[in-house]
């Protein structure tokens, strides 16, 4: 079955620590997306990518780095500078044109320790 | 600036009634897209539904149908004969023509259905 994978589900960070969360898909998408929810909020858009080798930054992307090297993968870094990185954090990703809708993983939740 | 807004942050409805769930948006883009996005506890988000800025009837999808009013700006969500199952919060979202696919959130309803 086709889907977006992303691991781990559950994570912790010490202080001071960069921690990368993965995503996959095998969609065959172009375009992938990095949201952040923190508890009863909607989305916001960490980072996106519509082509290999290729991100721009969304509304909160400072304390986060993204790459994108193959088009099946989009991994997120939380870094240090992210002061306040307790969240849940959703990856998807969409065929890049129309009204396709994007698809989404099941998230991964990361904590401090 | 493209925005959402989701004026109820809960609702309480009886199984099998209809439910509406209201959704208003604010953009200069004149061809824009809008979505419904249902999150159970379990985290994950599931595509419910999408308008089009251009489409001419309101979309439907077995029990979803959208309520587009594009003169008040709202897309508001119908679920008919609501379910046990349909408790989850549920999120209004928006593209727009410029900035590529990406979506912007309103802040979400939580829908609570009674036996």
């Amino acid at each position: 079955d086709g889907g977006i994978t992303q691991s781990p589900k559950y994570l912790f960070r010490k202080e001071g620590q960069n921690v990368t969360l993965s995503c996959e898909q095998n969609l065959n998408h172009d375009a992938m997306y990095w949201y952040r929810q923190d508890p009863g909020q909607g989305l916001r858009l960490i980072y996106y990518s519509q082509i290999v080798n290729d991100f721009q930054k969304g509304d909160i992307a400072e304390g986060y780095s993204v790459s994108r090297e193959k088009k099946e993968s989009f991994p997120l870094t939380v870094t240090s500078a992210q002061k306040n990185p307790t969240a849940f954090y959703l990856c998807a990703s969409s065929p890049g044109t129309g009204g396709q809708p994007q698809h989404f993983g099941d998230g991964t939740r990361l904590s401090i320790l | 600036a493209q925005k959402i807004t989701q004026t109820q942050p809960g609702m309480f409805v009886q199984e099998k009634e209809a439910v509406t769930l209201d959704c208003t948006y604010d953009t200069s883009d004149p061809s824009y897209g809008l979505f419904w996005y249902k999150q159970p506890s379990s985290g994950e988000m599931i595509f419910l539904i999408y308008q089009g800025s251009y489409d001419q009837q309101n979309a439907t999808e077995g029990r979803y149908s959208l309520n587009f009013q594009k003169a008040r700006k709202s897309a508001n969500l119908v679920i008919s004969a609501s379910q046990l199952g349909d408790s989850a919060m549920y999120f209004c979202a928006m593209r727009g023509r410029f900035g590529a696919q990406k979506l912007v959130f309103g802040q979400g309803t939580r829908l609570t259905i009674n036996p």
